[in-house]
């Protein structure tokens, strides 16, 4: 696609459910990133994928979130049991080659735990 | 823990003025990077300046980096009020295999 593409835009969901959020990369990018962001605050990495490789989880905050990347392309974030402090942005991020170069972000999910 | 440090928090300044933005981090990088982010969604990338360079330009912008003193600033001249937005740098630290870790931000005003 032209674009990072996230599903859905926005999500309200009750605590103790589970969500899922996609992420669509630009065709061909190799790395993706997964972020959230609190409402005015800065991005707090949660899950990198690169390639093949393992992928880097060292930014999940808790065993209830999990993530993977199907094929190399399509990424699902997943969170179990929502909690009201897991309510903010979820930005999705791809980019080309996994060194020097720019991340391409997508428009992100905002969850609400109500 | 966050690499990058953004600083002043928030800057408010009038159409016309130069806003100058730092950013601090901790640890050896391969690049840093700018961000720009409006109305909390997608972040938009600005530009990009490796480890052996210490400025670049592009446009309005201009962006230093000072690996002995871990800071880089970003620059922008003759600011517009379309230029109200959030300013993020972000670091790709040595040895990491591209992993982007961003910091807090500077909130841009620029007053019409």
């Amino acid at each position: 696609g032209a674009g990072v593409s996230q599903s859905p835009s926005n999500k309200v969901t009750e605590k103790g459910k589970d969500v899922e959020l996609r992420c669509d990369p630009i065709s061909g990018h190799t790395a993706l990133y997964w972020y959230r962001q609190s409402l005015g605050q800065g991005l707090e990495f949660l899950i990198y994928f690169q390639g093949n490789s393992a992928p880097d989880k060292s930014g999940l905050p808790s065993d209830r979130f999990s993530a993977e990347r199907t094929g190399g392309s399509v990424s699902t974030l997943t969170i179990q049991r929502t909690q009201q402090e897991d309510s903010a942005v979820y930005l999705c991020a791809s980019s080309i080659h996994s060194l020097n170069t720019e991340a391409f972000f997508g428009q992100g999910t905002r969850l609400t735990v109500v | 823990s966050q690499q990058g440090e953004e600083d002043p928090q928030a800057l408010s300044i009038q159409e016309g003025e130069n806003a100058t933005m730092n950013c601090s981090y901790k640890t050896s990088i391969n690049n840093l990077q700018w961000y720009r982010q409006n109305s909390g969604r997608g972040l938009v990338h600005l530009i990009l300046i490796r480890s052996n360079e210490r400025e670049k330009h592009s446009g309005r912008l201009r962006v230093t980096l000072d690996t002995s003193k871990k800071s880089s600033s970003l620059l922008i001249t003759a600011s517009r009020a379309a230029d109200t937005a959030s300013y993020f740098c972000a670091t790709d630290r040595k040895g990491n295999t591209g992993k982007l870790i961003f910091g807090q931000g500077t909130t841009l005003q620029v007053k019409p």
